[in-house]
C-alpha cells in the first residue's frame, strides 16, 4: 500500500464548472503524477511534480493546471470542463522501492455532461 | 511521442492454460513495468525489470526484458479466475528524464472456469 489516496472518487459536473481532483499520499515521495485512462488509449501523463511548487507539462495537458502547495498533496483543476475531459483520473507516486516504479492511487471518475 | 505496442489485445482462455501478453517499442528502454488493473481500481504493479535478459518471477507470473531492449512479455502460468483483469506494460526511455514513463494500452484477461 503506497499510502495514496484520491478525493473524489466519482463525480459529475455539467460542462464549462471548474473542477478540483485531490491526490494525497503520506509518505513524502517527492514525484507524483496525474494521467488520465480512457478506452483506446491507455494512460496519459497530464502534468507531474517532482517537488513542492515544481511542475511540468505532461502529453495531454491543454485544459488542466496543477498545483502542488505541500508534499503530500498534489491537486488537478479543469477551469472550465468539457465533455472530451470526461475520463478516470489516476494520480500516482514513484516509490521508494525504485525511482523507476510508479504505485498509482484508486482512481477519481469524472463525467461532464 | 513515444508509443508502446502491445499484443494480444484481449486473450479468452479455460483455467488452467499458460498466457502469455508482450510490449515492443521502437525505441531502446532502461526499464520495463508490468501491472494489472481490476474493474474501478487503479493498477497495481507486478514485476518490475531493469536490465537487458533479466528475467523476474512473481508467483505465476513471469516477466522478461528483451535482449534489443525495445520489447518485454509477461507469462502467466496456470491461470485461475482471479487472474481475470486488464495487464498493461510500461516503459522508460532510455535517456528518458524525470521518470516518465509510457504505457501500453492493455491486454483484457478473460479466464473460464
Amino acid at each position: 500500500d503506497a499510502g495514496i489516496t484520491q478525493s473524489p472518487r466519482h463525480k459529475v459536473t455539467e460542462t464549462g464548472t471548474p473542477v478540483t481532483l485531490r491526490c494525497h499520499q503520506t509518505e513524502n515521495h517527492r514525484y507524483m503524477y496525474w494521467y488520465r485512462q480512457d478506452p483506446g488509449h491507455g494512460l496519459r501523463l497530464i502534468h507531474y511534480s517532482y517537488g513542492v511548487k515544481d511542475t511540468d507539462k505532461g502529453e495531454v495537458s491543454d485544459g488542466y493546471s496543477v498545483s502542488r502547495s505541500k508534499t503530500e498533496d498534489f491537486l488537478l483543476t479543469l477551469e472550465s470542463a468539457t465533455s472530451s475531459q470526461t475520463s478516470v483520473y489516476f494520480c500516482a507516486i514513484t516509490g521508494l522501492a525504485g525511482d523507476r516504479e510508479q504505485f498509482f492511487g484508486p482512481g477519481t471518475r469524472l463525467t461532464v455532461l | 511521442g513515444q508509443q508502446l505496442n502491445q499484443s494480444p489485445q484481449s486473450m479468452f482462455i479455460q483455467e488452467g492454460e499458460d498466457v502469455s501478453t508482450n510490449c515492443t517499442s521502437s525505441s531502446i528502454f532502461n526499464t520495463w513495468l508490468w501491472y494489472k488493473q481490476e474493474p474501478g481500481e487503479g493498477p497495481v504493479l507486478l514485476i518490475a525489470l531493469y536490465k537487458a535478459g533479466e528475467l523476474t518471477s512473481n508467483g505465476r507470473l513471469t516477466a522478461q526484458f528483451g535482449i534489443t531492449r525495445k520489447d518485454s512479455f509477461l507469462n502467466i502460468s496456470a491461470s485461475i479466475p482471479s487472474d481475470v483483469g486488464i495487464y498493461f506494460c510500461a516503459g522508460q526511455e532510455s535517456g528518458g528524464s524525470n521518470y516518465k514513463l509510457t504505457f501500453g494500452k492493455g491486454t483484457l484477461l478473460t479466464v473460464n472456469p
